[in-house]
């Protein structure tokens, strides 16, 4: 099956700070979401990004799936961007969703 | 919009016993439903697909008698753990995507099972 890494696995940041987080996959999807995933577990739609650029707020995304890769950026970072920051997949024609394997961010005053 | 509830949030149960989890769809009408599993500092792991009226479908390597599925309607899905064992503690999220044509997953706050 696909496989969807995420680099880095752990981030640790000032406060103010910006960052890019990166999600490579194996094959060829056919849509992409990026998630947050709070301390309490609760996962947080950031993003449904097949292609191209979307932008809210202090976040933004760019998924170029020809090249098999997305980017998540955070400018600004505050302390409640802390957790787990996920991509997943969407693959074999259906809506069934692979996770990649996770960036751990913490944000410090 | 597009909010997911679980019940109940955590559950402590003895081992041999069977615990069932609530998944529902607050605001939107949940074609197909998704039940996955996480260890502790790991990802997502998909266990099983359910569309309503239908059975479900299991990843491979679940245990299909074990982890019981019921998608009874277009806003509740079950998942019932039967004969729990202590490697069966884990945190078991629920997702919810609408339209067919439109496959965005929408999750549930988790479910964190502790058997003793």
């Amino acid at each position: 099956g696909i496989q969807v890494e995420q680099s880095p696995p752990d981030l640790i940041l000032q406060e103010g700070a910006n960052s890019t987080l990166r999600c490579n996959f194996s094959d060829s999807v056919n849509n992409l979401q990026w998630f947050h995933q709070n301390p309490w577990g609760q996962l947080i739609n950031l993003f449904y990004i097949p292609s191209g650029t979307k932008q809210n707020g202090r976040l933004s995304a760019t998924t170029v799936a020809t090249e098999r890769y997305s980017l998540l950026y955070i400018s600004s970072s505050q302390t409640t961007d802390s957790g787990v920051y996920f991509c997943a997949a969407f693959t074999g024609g259906g809506n069934k969703l692979t996770f990649g394997t996770g960036t751990q961010l913490k944000v410090e005053l | 919009g597009a909010v997911v509830s679980q019940h109940p949030s955590w559950v402590i149960c003895k081992s041999g016993t069977s615990v069932k989890i609530e998944c529902r769809s607050l605001d939107f009408q949940a074609t197909t439903m998704f039940w996955y599993r996480q260890f502790p500092k790991q990802s997502l792991m998909l266990m099983a697909t359910s569309n309503e009226g239908s059975k479900a479908t299991y990843e491979q390597g679940v245990e299909k008698d074990k982890f019981l599925i019921n998608h009874a309607s277009l806003t509740l899905s079950t998942l019932t753990v039967t004969s729990a064992h202590p490697e069966d503690s884990s945190f078991y999220i629920c997702s919810a995507s609408g339209t067919s044509d439109y496959y965005e997953q929408y999750f549930g706050p988790g479910t964190r099972l502790t058997v003793t």
